[in-house]
């Protein structure tokens, strides 16, 4: 069965970066999508963007543009999300999710949603 | 960034019951939206995608419609199970963007 499976708790100062895991197993790790959401405590969930596991292009959320950085290892089906210069509001759950992309028009597909990490809490205080 | 509002924020049912929840885009986003169910302490869980498509798995109790920016979630017989906060999500538009949510309550 499919399982996407997250690194552990994190710690960190503020101005520090941290690195979330997500193990993928389960399926053809190149024929999806991950995408990356994030929830503060009591908030919405919030979307940080995706990484084509396939050919390895990212599209960010431009509010954490340059800050945030996908990367994968299709040997290792894992996938990467790299966030720095960490401030207090990047206190979250961060999840990782695979994306199918579905019913493409010329321009534009439906994104599903099969799969879900089980979520990594990072934790930004001095 | 497109601004997406559910309605209502919060709501209380009794099991047996069939809640609808709205979820309205600031612009047009076809039918580019997804709904998912979220229980405390878990990952979502995607319901719907493409407005009305049900994700496999989905018991059909659950059902999507809209178009445009005026979107429904409607949960039909609601079971303990179901009792949960349930969030839309536009993709048709960078950055994409969820709802605040809705929590569905046991009356």
């Amino acid at each position: 069965q499919v399982q996407l499976v997250q690194s552990g708790t994190e710690v960190k100062n503020p101005g520090a970066s941290v690195k979330v895991t997500c193990k993928a197993s389960g399926y053809t790790f190149t024929q999806y999508f991950l995408h990356w959401v994030r929830q503060a405590p009591g908030q919405r969930l919030e979307w940080v963007g995706w990484i084509n596991a396939g050919n390895g292009n990212t599209e960010y959320s431009q509010r954490l543009q340059g800050r945030v950085t996908f990367t994968r290892d299709t040997s290792a089906s894992t996938a990467y999300m790299e966030l720095s210069s960490l401030r207090s509001e990047d206190t979250a759950v961060y999840y990782c999710a695979r994306v199918a992309p579905t019913d493409c028009s010329s321009t534009h597909c439906h994104s599903r949603f099969d799969d879900w990490g089980q979520g990594t809490l990072v934790t930004v205080s001095s | 960034d497109i601004q997406m509002t559910q309605s209502p924020s919060s709501l209380s049912a009794s099991v047996g019951d069939r809640v609808t929840i709205t979820c309205r885009a600031s612009q047009g986003i076809i039918n580019y939206l997804a709904w998912f169910q979220q229980k405390p302490g878990k990952a979502p869980k995607s319901l719907i995608y493409a407005a009305s498509s049900l994700q496999s798995g989905v018991p059909s109790k659950f059902s999507g419609s809209g178009s445009g920016t005026y979107f429904t979630l409607t949960i039909n017989s609601l079971q303990p199970e179901d009792f949960a906060t349930y969030y839309c999500l536009q993709y048709n538009t960078y950055p994409w963007t969820f709802g605040q949510g809705t929590k569905v309550e046991i009356k």
